[in-house]
C-alpha cells in the first residue's frame, strides 16, 4: 500500500507570504503528527491530530502556524507571513492510532521550505 | 522535560565493522525508545523499538537493550555493510507526552568498502 505523502517535495517562497504544505497519511491511520527538522538537528514536533482534532499543538511555534484536517484524512500546514527561519524540511507521520508509546510513526518524505 | 542525546557525527567505518551509537536519554513518565534511521534522499524509517526497561529491539542485524538504570539504548550492529550507510535518529515518546516523539539530533555513519 502507499505510504505517507507530502506534496510538494520543494517549496521556495519569498518572506511574507503563504504556504500551504499537505500531508496525506497511510489509509485507516487516525492519529497524524506533523514535525519540523532543521538542518542537522532532529525532528521536531509541532501538532497531532487524533481524526479531525488536533489533540496537541503545544510544539506549534508561534501564532502564524496552523493546522487542519476536517475530514480526518489529509492534513494541512498552513504557515502565514513566512520568515527565513521557517526554511526547514516539515515532516508529517501518521500512526493506525493513538495508542501510546507502541504506535509506530510512518514517516513521509518530507517538504523541504526555502524562505528567502 | 524529555531529551535524547545521541553522539555526534559523522561516524566513519570500514565494511564489516563493529557499529555503536551512544543515546542517552531523560525523561519524565515511562517512555518508549525508537531508532529511526534515514537512507539518503528518502523519508525517516522505523529501525527499532523497546518499550520497557530491558527489552531488547532488533532489526536487520541491528540491536539495542532498553537500560533504565543507566538511560540509555545505545545501538550496535556487529559487521557492518556500504548500504548501513545513513543517518541514524534515536527517539522517545513519554508516558506524559503521547505522541511526541523526542528526537536526538542524529547520528550519520558512512560505510567506505
Amino acid at each position: 500500500g502507499a505510504g505517507v505523502s507530502q506534496t510538494p517535495s520543494n517549496k521556495v517562497t519569498e518572506k511574507g507570504k503563504y504556504v500551504e504544505l499537505r500531508c496525506d497519511p497511510i489509509s485507516g491511520h487516525t492519529a497524524l503528527y506533523w514535525y519540523r527538522q532543521s538542518l542537522g538537528q532532529g525532528p521536531e514536533f509541532l501538532i497531532y491530530f487524533q481524526g479531525t482534532g488536533a489533540a496537541d499543538d503545544s510544539g506549534l511555534p508561534n501564532d502564524r502556524f496552523f493546522a487542519v484536517r476536517p475530514e480526518g484524512s489529509v492534513s494541512t500546514l498552513k504557515i502565514q507571513r513566512t520568515e527565513r527561519g521557517d526554511s526547514a524540511v516539515y515532516l508529517c507521520a501518521s500512526s493506525l492510532s493513538h495508542g501510546g508509546g507502541q504506535e509506530t510513526q510512518y514517516f513521509g518524505p518530507g517538504t523541504r521550505l526555502l524562505v528567502l | 522535560g524529555n531529551s535524547v542525546t545521541q553522539m555526534e557525527g559523522p561516524v566513519t567505518l570500514s565494511e564489516e565493522a563493529f557499529l555503536t551509537i551512544n543515546c542517552t536519554y531523560t525523561a519524565t513518565g515511562y517512555p518508549s525508545l525508537f531508532w529511526y534511521v534515514q537512507y539518503p534522499g528518502e523519508g525517516l524509517q522505523l529501525l527499532l523499538k523497546a518499550t520497557k526497561a530491558d527489552d531488547k529491539g532488533s532489526n536487520k542485524g541491528f540491536e539495542a537493550t532498553y537500560r533504565k538504570e543507566t538511560t540509555s539504548f545505545h545501538l550496535e550492529k556487529g559487521s557492518v555493510q556500504v548500504s548501513d550507510s545513513a543517518v541514524y535518529f534515536c527517539a522517545l515518546v513519554s508516558t506524559d507526552s503521547w505522541g511526541k516523539f523526542q528526537f536526538g539530533a542524529g547520528t550519520q555513519v558512512v560505510v567506505t568498502p
